[in-house]
């Protein structure tokens, strides 16, 4: 079975301050990839960052990198030098490798981020 | 283009209505989902199609029924919903291979009352 657990519901961080959104994830797949999007209240989801699980470097995109620790099963968004533009509901998300399940992105519960200017 | 197209944006329909959403996509992805969200909560899966055949139901009532016409687009039909049916409803699509991330529309906002 597969499972995404983000454990904080709300986070606040003050503006130019970095931020870190837990996830943990429990899966029995070799391969799969891990994703953080981003919903503002407007409603659509943008994709931030991707992490396959067999890439040894972590990725980063721009302010965001992802801290995969493959042992832990976690994959923890930071978020560099916030902005008031980032608060936002954030989720992780897990594409099994299966063929059978590759089609099903596994979703976390997400965490409301608050930037305070 | 990165972009799903989704419409309308906003649905208001009766418990007796039949009304349709549409959603488009020109990247020449392969699988194309839709998705349900209630207030607060994450996406829920309802509905896969890969190679415009449908590929997961997720044990979503008949009242909601998606039509995938061709590679660029996907429909998902509503008919005697129910005001619990109110939610945002998202569509995606991707590649049809592993590793690969969701693009997603901006959705469809239903009431039903």
């Amino acid at each position: 079975a597969q499972k995404i657990t983000q454990t904080q519901p709300g986070m606040f961080v003050q503006e130019k301050e970095a931020v870190t959104l837990d996830c943990t994830y429990d899966t029995s797949d070799q391969s799969y990839g891990l994703f953080w999007y981003k919903q503002p209240s407007s409603g659509e989801m943008i994709f931030l960052i991707y992490q396959g699980s067999y890439d040894e470097q972590n990725a980063t995109e721009g302010r965001y990198s992802l801290n995969f620790q493959k042992a832990r099963k976690s994959a923890n968004l930071v978020i560099s030098a916030s902005q008031l533009g980032d608060s936002a509901m954030y989720f992780c998300a897990m594409r099994p490798g299966a063929v059978y399940n590759f089609n099903k992105f596994y979703f976390g519960s997400g965490t409301k981020l608050n930037v305070k200017p | 283009d990165t972009e799903v197209t989704q419409t309308p944006k906003h649905l208001v329909m009766g418990m007796t209505n039949k009304k349709s959403l549409k959603c488009e996509q020109h990247m020449g992805h392969r699988a194309m989902y839709w998705y349900k969200q209630k207030a607060k909560k994450p996406p829920e899966l309802m509905f896969v199609y890969s190679y415009e055949k449908l590929s997961i139901n997720e044990s979503v009532p008949s009242r909601f029924s998606p039509e995938c016409p061709n590679s660029s687009l996907l429909n998902l039909h509503l008919h005697a919903l129910q005001p619990e049916d109110s939610a945002l409803y998202l569509c995606a699509s991707s590649p049809d291979r592993e590793g690969t991330e969701a693009f997603f529309g901006q959705g469809t906002r239903l009431t039903v009352v």
